[in-house]
């Protein structure tokens, strides 16, 4: 199984600066990475495939990158409704999919 | 509106039995392969289950192995997930997925699980 290990678990910054949570993979995953922002008592909203692609309708403040085990997620300037839970997940080595225990993006 | 809502959760005993189901609408569901993922109370998310397009090929995790079934209905364009033996440790909030196959400008398909249904919380307690 294909382990996947976020940091921070917890960033806290300030609005409008910049935010980069971090997403390890314990083999490669290639480029077969997701990543997913959820906030309390709502369903998790896909950001990021493939690594680096925004998904429909994600603001470019948002952008992916990395690949075979390092990625990384990267917020440019944080906006009020970016505070959040952030989940990596991979599917490249499956099953199982596995996602990354989440960074928990805080107020500063 | 592409959407995905589940239903069935609720209370049940340790060794029990439910059924949760999740309606499509909106998209060919007959096109999409899905998924069942669970969140525990104030925990990560665990995908939990898989089944393509036209239920060819199922996966599970292995906590949830021999327990639980996936099945689908693409007439009826409904996901389902039969649980059954249920443990304390099977509490949480089940989601479906719809997983959507990408391609980039070289033809390199990605895969994603870009919609989400709002949950459905299972509790397993006596």
């Amino acid at each position: 199984e294909t382990v996947m290990t976020q940091s921070p678990v917890t960033l806290s910054v300030s609005p409008g600066e910049r935010a980069t949570l971090s997403c390890r993979a314990s083999q490669s995953v290639s480029s077969n990475l997701a990543w997913f922002q959820q906030k309390p008592g709502q369903a998790p909203r896909l950001l990021i495939y493939d690594a680096s692609t925004r998904a429909t309708g994600i603001p470019a403040r948002f952008s992916g990158s990395g690949s075979g085990t390092e990625f990384t997620l990267t917020i440019s300037s944080l906006q009020s409704e970016d505070f959040a839970v952030y989940y990596c997940q991979q599917y490249e080595n499956w099953p199982p999919y596995t996602f990354g225990q989440g960074t928990k993006v805080e107020i500063k | 509106e592409v959407q995905l809502v589940e239903s069935g959760g609720g209370l049940v005993q340790p060794g029990g039995s439910l059924r949760l189901s999740c309606a499509a609408s909106g998209f060919t569901f007959s096109n999409h392969e899905m998924n069942w993922v669970r969140q525990a109370p104030g925990k990560g998310l665990e995908w939990v289950s898989y089944i393509s397009s036209g239920s060819g090929n199922i996966h599970y995790a292995d906590s949830v192995k021999g327990r639980f079934t996936i099945f689908r209905d693409n007439a009826k364009n409904s996901l389902n997930l039969q649980m059954s033996s249920l443990r304390a440790e099977d509490t949480a909030v089940y989601y479906c997925a719809r997983e959507t196959r990408y391609y980039d400008t070289s033809g390199r398909p990605a895969d994603a699980f870009d919609i989400w249904g709002q949950g459905t919380m299972v509790t397993v307690s006596s």
